[in-house]
C-alpha cells in the first residue's frame, strides 16, 4: 500500500480555519485519496475523499496537488467538535480488496 | 448517512473465555467487512477483510483459528476471539463498504474488550 506522511500533531483556534497536509510521494495513478477522522473511544469517520479535482462537501474540503503528491485537508471553520486524530489513506481502488490502511495520523486539538 | 453498529460496545469477562462481537449494516448491503485492532495511543491495525459468502483473508501475524470471522450476510458479520487473553485486551473496530468501486469505507463505534 502506497504510504503517506503527515505531522504528527497540530494545533488551531476555534472558528479558525485548519490546513491539514499529507505527503504521498509514491502516489498511483489508481489511487484515491482518503480523509477520515477519529474522535476519542468511537470509530473511525469518513470526511472526504478524491482523485485529481479538488472536492468539497459539508464537512471540509480537499485540495490536491497537480502532480498528486500531495493534498491538504481543509476545516473552514474549526470547532471544538473538530478535535480528533485525522488520517490520510490511499487506496487502490483496482489491486486487491482496496482495504484501508492507517498510518499515524495527525491529532488536531482545538483552542477555545 | 450510512450507519454500522457494532455490538456490545464493551464487555469485560475472565481469561479463558469466548468473545463474540457482531457488526451490521443498517441501511446498506456490505459485500466487504474488515476487522481491525486498536491499542492505546497506537492507529488501527487491519486484522482481517471478509467477503459475504467466503473465508475471511487475515493480514499477517493474526491467527485466524484465535479470531474467528464470519460473513454470513450482507449486513452482518462476526468476530469472536476465541479463548481470550490479557493481551487481547483492546479496542476492536470493524467496518463495511458497499457494492461499488469507489464507496467510502463506514466504522462501526468500536468494542471495547477487557480481558481479566
Amino acid at each position: 500500500d502506497a504510504k503517506t506522511t503527515q505531522p504528527n500533531s497540530m494545533e488551531s483556534n476555534e472558528e479558525e480555519p485548519v490546513h491539514l497536509p499529507c505527503n504521498h510521494s509514491t502516489i498511483s495513478g489508481t489511487d484515491y485519496i482518503h480523509w477520515y477522522r477519529q474522535l476519542p473511544s468511537q470509530g473511525p469517520e469518513y470526511v472526504i475523499h478524491g482523485l485529481t479535482s479538488n472536492v468539497n462537501n459539508r464537512m471540509a474540503s480537499l485540495a490536491i496537488a497537480e502532480d498528486r503528491k500531495s493534498s491538504t485537508l481543509i476545516l473552514h471553520r474549526a470547532t471544538l467538535r473538530d478535535a480528533a486524530v485525522y488520517y490520510c489513506i490511499l487506496r487502490d481502488v483496482i489491486q486487491g480488496a482496496q482495504k484501508l490502511v492507517f498510518g499515524q495520523g495527525t491529532r488536531l486539538t482545538i483552542n477555545p | 448517512g450510512a450507519v454500522v453498529s457494532q455490538h456490545p460496545s464493551r464487555v469485560i469477562c475472565k481469561s479463558g473465555t469466548s468473545v463474540k462481537i457482531e457488526c451490521r449494516s443498517l441501511d446498506f448491503q456490505a459485500t466487504t467487512m474488515f476487522w481491525y485492532r486498536q491499542f492505546p495511543k497506537q492507529s488501527l491495525m487491519l486484522m482481517a477483510t471478509s467477503n459475504e459468502g467466503s473465508k475471511a483473508t487475515y493480514e499477517q501475524g493474526v491467527e485466524k483459528d484465535k479470531f474467528l470471522i464470519n460473513h454470513a450476510s450482507l449486513t452482518l458479520s462476526t468476530l469472536t476471539v476465541t479463548s481470550a487473553h490479557p493481551e487481547d485486551s483492546s479496542f476492536y473496530i470493524c467496518s463495511a463498504r458497499g457494492v461499488g468501486g469507489n464507496q467510502p469505507q463506514h466504522f462501526g463505534d468500536g468494542t471495547r474488550l477487557s480481558i481479566l
